[in-house]
């Protein structure tokens, strides 16, 4: 079992419409959840960041974490194109630092 | 500059011959990572630096595979007797700790191994 796993995708959705990313982890003692954007060719940059059970909203994205049940998600309301690019979910391990990403789900937004 | 930097940003390499990429984290940031990004692929953790502690190498792929640290600045991944299945974009990303938010990224060091 992967430590941190996404759907590969592609997602696509048209624009307007709430794209929703999901993400499971495997490492019950986890307690960072980080959202991150890849655009191709680019470095990761955050989206969000999600501690606590409950969702947290910025904008147009709301980051949700479930830890009970082992899994955070991200949803994207108002999807535009520009939306369109690779979307990493990170997961610390244990009580450190150490921080493994899944393999990202490729979102596509049509105008 | 105030971000992480990275160099070299690319490397053309000979199958066998070694190589060094470099990583200049933010001032003040303890943490310190470098991952491998294959083309397509997700990021694949190799190690991670905190502060003065040992380092986490559980991601180094082979002991061809090595990292250096000293304090809190500089970083230098090292790969020795390349392969081309090494080829991949070297990331390095560095943070005050992750309780405190997000890690910050270089733009990536390319490796091509021929």
């Amino acid at each position: 079992q992967k430590e941190v796993e996404q759907n590969s995708g592609p997602l696509s959705v048209p624009e307007g419409a709430i794209a929703s990313l999901n993400c499971t982890y495997s490492d019950r003692g986890s307690q960072s959840f980080f959202w991150y954007r890849q655009y191709s060719g680019k470095s990761p940059e955050l989206i969000m960041s999600i501690y606590s059970n409950g969702d947290k909203e910025d904008g147009r994205f709301t980051a949700q974490l479930n830890k009970a049940s082992q899994y955070v998600s991200l949803l994207i309301r108002d999807s535009q194109p520009s939306d369109s690019a690779t979307y990493l979910c990170a997961v610390n391990t244990g009580n450190t630092d150490k921080l493994i990403f899944g393999t990202g789900t490729r979102l596509q937004v049509f105008p | 500059g105030a971000g992480v930097s990275q160099s070299p940003s690319n490397k053309v390499t000979e199958k066998g011959k070694d190589v060094e990429l470099r990583c200049d984290p933010i001032s003040g940031h303890t943490a310190l990572y470098w991952y491998r990004q294959r083309l397509g692929q997700g990021l694949e953790f190799l190690i991670y630096f905190q502060g003065n502690s040992a380092p986490d190498k559980s991601g180094l792929p082979s002991d061809r595979f090595s990292a250096e640290r000293t304090g809190e600045s500089v970083s230098t991944l090292t790969i020795q007797r390349t392969q081309q299945e090494d080829s991949a974009v070297y990331l390095c990303a560095s943070s005050r700790g992750l309780s405190y938010g997000e890690l910050f990224f270089g733009e990536g060091s390319r490796l091509t191994v021929l």
